[in-house]
C-alpha cells in the first residue's frame, strides 16, 4: 500500500520553462512534506519542505505547493535549468510520532533540455 | 568533507554470504538511519537509530541486523544474503528525529549485487 504517489515517472521542459512536478498522498495523518532531489550514484539532497499548517513554501527557483483537502502537493521550479534534470522525490512524514521515518514516492525524473 | 559517507560503494557478492556496509556521519547529528532503494525505485525505511538506540524497525528480516557502535557510526550486516536483496541501500542522519524541520541528509547509496 504505497500511501505516497508519484504517477508521473518522468517529465521534461524546455530550458527556462516551468516545471511542475505532482505527488499525492493517502494519508490524512501526514503533516509535513518534503521534497528531494537525486543525481544519479549520488544520494537524494534535501530540497524544500512544507508543514501542513501552510499551503505554500518559496525557496528561490523552488515552490511547493499543498492542498489538504486533494491530498496532493506540487513542486514548480521557475525557470528551469538543466542542472536541475535529476530524479525528484516527494516524501512525507507523521510529526507526532517524531521518529524521522519519511514515506517516499517513487520519484519523476525530470529532464530540462537546453 | 563528505558528511555522510558509507562504504563500499559497489558490492558484488554471491548468494548466502555475509557483508557488511559501513557508515559515518560528520554532522554531529544523533538519529542515523537506513534506507532501501529497491528495484521499483522506492525509497523505504530500514532502521533508524537515536543515540545508539533502536527506534524504528520495518519489519526487515532478521538477516538484517544494524549496529551503531556510537551516535556518528550506523553499520549494516547482513546475514545469508539473497537475491531479492539486491538493491541500494542508503545510510541517512539528522538531528532528532527528522521532523519538521530536522532535515534528513543521505549518503551516496551503496550498491549491492546479489548473484
Amino acid at each position: 500500500d504505497q500511501q505516497v504517489k508519484q504517477n508521473s515517472p518522468s517529465l521534461s521542459v524546455q530550458e527556462g520553462r516551468i516545471s511542475i512536478l505532482n505527488c499525492d498522498y493517502t494519508n490524512s495523518m501526514f503533516d509535513y512534506f518534503l521534497w528531494y532531489k537525486k543525481y544519479p550514484a549520488e544520494g537524494p539532497t534535501f530540497l524544500i519542505s512544507i508543514s501542513s499548517i501552510k499551503d505554500k513554501n518559496e525557496d528561490g527557483r523552488f515552490t511547493v505547493f499543498l492542498n489538504k483537502s486533494a491530498k496532493h502537493l506540487s513542486l514548480h521550479i521557475v525557470p528551469s535549468q538543466p542542472g536541475d534534470s535529476a530524479v525528484y522525490f516527494c516524501a512525507a512524514s507523521k510529526g507526532s510520532s517524531n521518529t524521522g521515518k519519511l514515506i517516499f514516492g517513487q520519484g519523476t525524473t525530470l529532464q530540462v533540455k537546453p | 568533507d563528505t558528511a555522510v559517507s558509507q562504504t563500499p560503494k559497489y558490492l558484488v557478492t554471491q548468494m548466502g554470504n555475509d557483508k557488511s556496509i559501513k557508515c559515518e556521519q560528520n554532522l554531529g547529528h544523533d538519529t542515523m538511519y537506513w534506507y532501501k532503494q529497491d528495484s521499483k525505485k522506492f525509497l523505504k525505511i530500514m532502521f533508524s537509530y537515536n543515540n545508539k538506540e533502536l527506534i524504528i524497525n520495518e519489519t526487515v528480516p532478521n538477516r538484517f541486523s544494524p549496529k551503531s557502535p556510537d551516535k556518528a557510526h550506523l553499520n549494516l550486516h547482513i546475514n545469508s544474503l539473497e537475491l531479492g536483496d539486491s538493491a541500494v541501500y542508503f545510510c541517512a542522519s539528522s538531528q532528532g528525529g527528522g521532523y519538521s524541520g530536522n532535515t534528513i541528509y543521505f549518503g551516496e547509496g551503496s550498491w549491492l549485487t546479489v548473484v
